[in-house]
């Protein structure tokens, strides 16, 4: 199946930095979700972003799926941003069912 | 903004014990989901589920598990005979649309421990 992989595994900000995760896949993807986990172990859906660029607020996206990748932006990072961002891709050759990274692990501290 | 949401938010049982966790799809998906997460690991697919039946499941979905959406709101996901290792947190998910399309939204999940 397809692999997916996350970078950095952790991080660790100080409140106002920015940060950028990135996420590689090994086969071309028809379908590309970034959630936010928060420390109650809730799932937030922050993107669906199978290919281009989408902003909300602080944080924004980019996927170029001809490259394998997606890049998720956070800027001016909060306490409340603090948590586990996962990347979760469906190949386009195969099931419509999504595979997850391992995700990034981020602290941001006050 | 309409949610998933998912009953007990913590659940805690004896092994060999059946549980069921219940989900309430956003109102208008016609796809619905489970997932688990293992404490400190990935989230990994259980079942999907559409038109009343299951339309594709893993590895791990195996005949101790089942699903059901017994009545037009709720989608249940039981575990048979409870064993330590199906501790984790359980999210159901839906979708309005299948295939390419299926942006997919998360309930809260339900932290099941089996002692």
């Amino acid at each position: 199946g397809i692999q997916v992989e996350q970078s950095p595994p952790d991080l660790i900000l100080q409140e106002g930095a920015n940060s950028t995760l990135r996420c590689n896949f090994s086969d071309s993807v028809n379908n590309l979700q970034w959630f936010h986990q928060n420390p109650w172990g809730q799932l937030i859906n922050l993107f669906y972003i199978p290919s281009g660029t989408k902003q909300n607020g602080r944080l924004s996206a980019t996927t170029v799926a001809t490259e394998r990748y997606s890049l998720l932006y956070i800027s001016s990072s909060q306490t409340t941003d603090s948590g586990v961002y996962f990347c979760a891709v469906s190949s386009s050759g195969g099931s419509y069912i999504p595979t997850f990274g391992r995700g990034t692990s981020l602290i941001v501290h006050p | 903004e309409p949610e998933v949401t998912q009953t007990p938010s913590h659940q805690v049982t004896q092994m060999g014990q059946e549980v069921i966790l219940r989900c309430v799809p956003i109102s208008n998906h016609l796809y619905f989901y489970w997932y688990r997460q293992i404490l400190g690991q990935k989230v990994e697919f259980l079942v999907s589920f559409y038109n009343n039946e299951i339309s594709e499941k893993s590895e791990i979905f195996d005949d101790q598990f089942s699903v059901e959406r017994p009545d037009g709101s709720n989608f249940t996901l039981k575990i048979r005979s409870t064993k330590l290792e199906d501790s984790a947190m359980y999210f159901c998910a839906s979708s309005e649309r299948g295939g390419v399309l299926n942006e997919q939204f998360f309930g809260p999940g339900t932290r099941l421990t089996v002692l």
